[in-house]
């Protein structure tokens, strides 16, 4: 069985913080993927990051960063110098070999940054 | 491009009555996705397709969904008979390449059942 948690519910901070969202998964399968979303106010969905189970290279996209640890099974995403245009729901999600990389989802952080 | 097109964009329709929603994917791309988002349940898959062809519908809820993709350009959700519990925002996504590669989402289907 698959299984994400997002312990955080909501965060707030003001702008320019660094804010990190936790992501903790659970797989006995050992080919996964890791994923995260974003869902504005807007409502739309955007798709932001997939990382392999085999890939734990941190990675960095502008203020966007993600830390994999496979000793931990968490997948944390860091928004350094928070802007108001970041307040969103932000999902992790797994996709497990043994659920043909199905994805599943956790509850979701709702972020708010406040001017 | 005009990206991941969906329609209609709110549908409120009664208990048993058929609901068809509509997805035109970014031309090109080879995956189309279905996911569903409800308070209670979150975000789930329902079904998608490569090349027009199912590949995984477990997460189709139940024979009242079903899902088609007639061409590459076009795919339909059908609900019939539609229960209130089906009131949920449906979301179309495509991708080219390797699944689960970046998806590139539509504004998503806003579905009232009464």
């Amino acid at each position: 069985a698959q299984k994400v948690t997002q312990a955080q519910t909501e965060i707030s901070v003001v702008e320019k913080e660094d804010v990190t969202l936790d992501c903790v998964y659970e797989t006995r399968d050992t080919t996964y993927y890791l994923f995260w979303y974003k869902q504005p106010p807007s409502g739309e969905l955007v798709f932001l990051i997939r990382r392999n189970s085999f890939d734990e290279q941190n990675e960095i996209s502008g203020r966007y960063s993600w830390n994999f640890q496979k000793s931990t099974s968490s997948f944390n995403f860091t928004i350094t110098a928070s802007q108001v245009v970041d307040s969103a729901v932000y999902f992790c999600a797994l996709g497990a070999s043994g659920g043909s990389y199905i994805p599943t989802f956790g509850r979701g952080t709702s972020l708010i940054v406040h001017p | 491009d005009a990206g991941v097109i969906q329609s209609p964009r709110h549908e409120v329709t009664e208990m048993g009555q058929e609901v068809t929603l509509r997805c035109k994917p970014i031309s090109g791309h080879d995956y189309l996705f279905w996911y569903r988002q409800t308070m209670m349940r979150g975000l789930e898959l329902l079904i998608y397709f490569n090349n027009n062809v199912p590949i995984d519908d477990s997460g189709m809820p139940e024979d009242r969904f079903s899902a088609k993709m007639p061409n590459a350009s076009f795919s339909t959700l059908k609900i019939q008979p539609s229960e209130p519990r089906d009131s949920a925002v449906y979301f179309c996504a495509s991708s080219l390449g390797t699944s689960w590669e970046t998806q590139y989402f539509g504004p998503g289907t806003r579905l009232l059942v009464l």
